[in-house]
């Protein structure tokens, strides 16, 4: 079955260090690649996807992730961190069937829980 | 600015009362999205439906919750007895070609 890990659970930071928050797949076939944040209280929001193209995506707010297909990864990435990053982080990937469509379901990784510290 | 709506926002209840929440989603979007999170379990996916059909709701207790679509501005869930280990947030998401859009979520209390 395609699963979805996210090694970190719970990472604590300090204001202006860099972020790395891993996620890995479990299927060689194609995939969509997603980030989505979750601040307290709130709704998940877009991050950065990926379709197909340049590896490393660039989405808001200064994250980047970058897809290493040999290592079925994409890794969020934020070169200095601000107190407001602080938030849940989620990695999702979409499927794509051996018949070639897309399953149009996510599968959610468990969330990184990001708190960063001023 | 289309985005997903979730109606009611908050929601206290009773244990066995029944509970219907509602979700519009983004007009074009195909495919609808039943999501529950919770501290203990993160989150599950419930329900979906493609063109407004059920494609899978593996992730639902039959027993007690219904999902369904009336049509393509509105999706339904609704649970039935309610119980409290259903309190949760419930989030609804509409996608096109697979990226989800998530709508603010029902706040579920069940006491």
């Amino acid at each position: 079955a395609q699963s979805v890990s996210q090694h970190n659970h719970h990472v604590i930071l300090s204001e202006a260090a860099s972020l790395e928050l891993g996620c890995n797949y479990s299927y060689g076939g194609t995939v969509n690649l997603f980030w989505y944040v979750q601040y307290p209280g709130q709704h998940l929001q877009l991050l950065l996807k990926y379709f197909s193209g340049d590896p490393l995506v660039k989405g808001i707010k200064g994250f980047e992730a970058e897809f290493i297909k040999s290592k079925f990864s994409f890794n969020l990435r934020k070169p200095s961190v601000q107190w407001s990053d602080t938030a849940e982080y989620f990695c999702a990937v979409n499927f794509h069937m051996n018949y070639g469509g897309a399953t149009n379901k996510l599968i959610f990784g468990t969330g990184t829980l990001l708190a960063v510290q001023p | 600015d289309a985005r997903v709506t979730q109606t009611p926002r908050d929601k206290v209840t009773e244990m066995g009362q029944e509970v219907t929440m509602r979700c519009q989603p983004i007009l074009g979007h195909n495919t609808v999205f039943w999501y529950r999170q919770t501290m203990m379990q993160g989150l599950e996916l419930l329900a979906y439906f493609r063109n407004r059909a059920p494609l899978d709701d593996s992730g639902m207790p039959k027993d007690r919750f219904s999902a369904e679509m009336p049509d393509a501005t509105l999706a339904t869930l609704k649970i039935q007895p309610s119980e409290p280990r259903d309190s949760a947030v419930y989030f609804c998401a509409s996608g096109l070609g697979g990226e989800q859009f998530f709508g603010p979520g029902t706040r579920l209390t069940v006491l």
